[in-house]
């Protein structure tokens, strides 16, 4: 099983629409989890960090569960700007106290008007 | 303007070329990273530095050499290397102390012939 896995989609969604990507780990120890955004041929950026009880920045609502093991990202009202591939990053407990983080495959959305 | 800044964009190189990539961060973090993106591939973790010390070489093969003189500076020596390392490679930084964000440059798009 991979450390960290993602549908890679792609999903097509017109505008104003909701959707939502989950992310796996295998880790049940993994310590701290993000959303990073990866436009074509750039770099990855970070989106936001997933908190335990949950977190939202403006459209975008990230969420933990720990005892199915696996994260989500909600995006709200869709823009055609929201397209990219989004990935799932996972800090396991072995990385002590770096940021070494394991990423996932990326999750490409398509927004359509 | 990510604050680390990776040079050069693109780089060709043949299999007996000896070329190396530089990164160079403005962020005062103290840990440094090399990741590689291929195509349809999760990111991969090559290598962390933390203050100038590498404390991971996630089993890369010799051909990739690091270089860390100090916290801000990266480099990644390449000599003959294969066409299967063609790739995106992206350098990261990030404060030291667990939980923290990676920041990345925008990469090097590196095509071996």
């Amino acid at each position: 099983r991979k450390e960290v896995e993602q549908d890679p989609g792609p999903f097509n969604v017109p505008e104003g629409a909701t959707v939502a990507f989950n992310c796996t780990y295998s880790n049940s120890a993994s310590q701290s989890f993000f959303w990073y955004r990866q436009d074509c041929r750039k770099e990855p950026k970070l989106l936001m960090s997933v908190y335990s009880s949950g977190n939202e920045d403006g459209r975008f609502t990230a969420q933990l569960n720990r005892a199915s093991q696996y994260i989500s990202l909600l995006i709200r009202d869709s823009k055609l700007s929201d397209s990219a591939t989004y990935l799932c990053a996972v800090n396991p407990p072995r990385a002590g106290n770096t940021g070494k983080l394991i990423f996932g495959q990326g999750t490409t959305l398509q927004v359509k008007p | 303007e990510t604050g680390v800044t990776q040079t050069p964009r693109h780089l060709v190189m043949g299999m007996t070329n000896k070329k190396s990539l530089k990164c160079e961060q403005h962020l005062g973090h103290n840990a440094m990273y090399w990741y590689k993106q291929s195509a349809k591939k999760p990111l991969e973790l090559m290598f962390v530095y933390n203050f100038k010390e590498q404390t991971e070489n996630n089993s890369v093969p010799s051909r990739f050499s690091p270089e860390c003189p100090n916290s801000s500076h990266l480099f990644l020596h390449l000599h003959t290397l294969q066409p299967e390392d063609s790739a995106l490679y992206l350098c990261a930084s990030s404060t030291r102390g667990g939980n923290e964000k990676l920041f990345f440059g925008s990469g090097t798009q590196l095509s071996v012939l």
